[in-house]
């Protein structure tokens, strides 16, 4: 079965940082960009970045950028993403995503359940 | 443009037919995807390019382009399509991806 699998839930505060793991099962890690997206309480969807493990490529949306790294160990087949200087505004659930060509198309087929970050003082 | 506009709300009889729409100019250069959300779960793909279902999704779900805009229906929507929707594409600059702000579908 392919499957995307997160970290826990995280409690943290403000002015610190929280690491994300996800660790994919099922198929070949590097053949496939991992994408991370956030979704603030009762919000939508926002596209956070990508991390391309076999190439080291690495791209982000303007807003998270500076305060975002996105890394994998291809060893271990995990993506992760570490998020510093942690505001409230950054309480959200994050979830990894897996975009793969389909045809000549492009999806997110495959989710991680998501990681919870609370951020609180 | 990096935007990609959904109606924040639809609402939809049982058995009836329903259109989400999303529009960008991407869209004019790049077919979007769509997922449906249901709460406290992760999204799920539903179609994708001009109208492809992955497997496992009903054929009630389908989806068209039109210049700027584009479709997601439901036909005969089922009690179990109460949901929330999101198109993603390209940002036509930049080539990030983006979301459209999600539309929430109510089947009375």
């Amino acid at each position: 079965e392919v499957r995307l699998l997160q970290s826990g839930a995280e409690v943290k505060k403000p002015g610190t940082a929280v690491k994300i793991s996800c660790r994919a099962s099922g198929y070949t890690f590097t053949d496939y960009y991992i994408h991370w997206v956030q979704q603030a309480p009762g919000k939508g969807l926002e596209w956070v970045g990508l991390v391309d493990a076999e190439h080291g490529e690495i791209k982000f949306a303007e807003r998270f950028q500076g305060r975002v790294t996105l890394t994998a160990d291809t060893s271990i087949d995990t993506a992760y993403m570490e998020l510093s200087g942690l505001r409230s505004d950054d309480t959200a659930i994050y979830y990894c995503a897996r975009l793969s060509g389909l045809g000549s198309f492009e999806a997110f087929d495959i989710w991680g359940q998501g990681t919870v970050v609370t951020v609180s003082s | 443009s990096s935007e990609l506009t959904q109606d924040p709300a639809v609402s939809v009889a049982l058995g009836q037919t329903v259109r989400i729409t999303c529009q960008g100019d991407s869209l004019r250069y790049y077919y979007p995807s769509w997922y449906q959300q249901k709460p406290g779960q992760a999204p799920t793909l539903v179609i994708y390019g001009k109208s492809n279902r992955p497997s496992g999704i009903p054929d009630r779900f389908s989806g068209s382009n039109s210049g700027k805009t584009a479709s997601l229906t439901i036909t005969g929507a089922q009690a179990e399509d109460e949901a929330d929707y999101y198109c993603n594409s390209r940002d036509g600059s930049s080539g990030h991806l983006v979301f459209g702000g999600g539309t929430k579908l109510t089947v009375l």
